[in-house]
């Protein structure tokens, strides 16, 4: 049972475009969501995070946008930058669930200069 | 500042062999977590240990089993390997209580092949 879901295992975008990663979840405990990229052979490395008690959280080029009633999160890089190649992972926590964080499969960002 | 640093980097290990992988946290951190990621999925979290007590458990077999010493360093132990062991074992360090509760710095990870 997969409660945190990334549909799209792969995205490519062109270098100066919109790049969108998309995530749903199932379980409505879920208070917190975090998004971490991974390059290869470096363990995940935390990007950005949003509370459940809001809807849009922004830092420079990320911004993830939480709409609660459809359970699903997205994560906007703009513009993106070949740099931002690298897979992307989803992750939510229950406020009850110390650290444990529950992710989903991954996306596979691939921008192309 | 040392980041988190996992061993060995790659492991080679006979089905019914039992495994320890070894993990150094992050200088201030006291809380250490453990996930397993098979190829093409996401990190799926073993159990968690803060102040050498495990502190959370996922759905793994008590063969999975875990230390933490009071350098906050961490053991996973897997015993009875079975294939489906084969998996990238990452290891998180975070400092709980310290106000960054959530974020968790991730080791490079070991990369464990049973055959």
């Amino acid at each position: 049972d997969q409660q945190v879901k990334q549909n799209s295992p792969s995205l490519s975008v062109q270098e100066g475009r919109i790049s969108i990663l998309n995530c749903d979840y199932t379980n409505s405990m879920f208070d917190y969501f975090l998004w971490y990229k991974k390059y290869p052979a470096e363990g995940p490395t935390f990007l950005i995070s949003i509370s459940s008690i809001k809807d849009k959280n922004e830092d420079g080029r990320f911004t993830v946008f939480l709409n609660k009633s459809a359970k699903h999160l997205s994560l906007h890089i703009v513009p993106s930058q070949p740099g931002d190649s690298a897979v992307y992972f989803c992750a939510a926590i229950k406020g009850n669930a110390g650290n444990m964080l529950t992710f989903g499969g991954g996306t596979r960002l691939m921008v192309k200069p | 500042e040392t980041g988190v640093t996992q061993s060995p980097t790659h492991l080679i290990k006979t089905r019914g062999q039992q495994v320890t992988l070894r993990c150094s946290s992050q200088s201030g951190h006291n809380t250490v977590s453990w996930y397993q990621q098979a190829l093409g999925q996401g990190p799926q979290f073993i159990f968690q240990y803060y102040r050498e007590e495990e502190n959370g458990r996922g759905n793994f077999p008590p063969r999975f089993s875990g230390l933490q010493f009071p350098n906050y360093s961490s053991e996973l132990n897997v015993n009875a390997l079975e294939l489906d062991d084969s998996a990238l074992y990452l290891c998180a360090s975070s400092p709980q209580g310290s106000g960054q509760y959530y974020e968790q710095y991730f080791g490079p990870g070991t990369r464990l092949t049973v055959t």
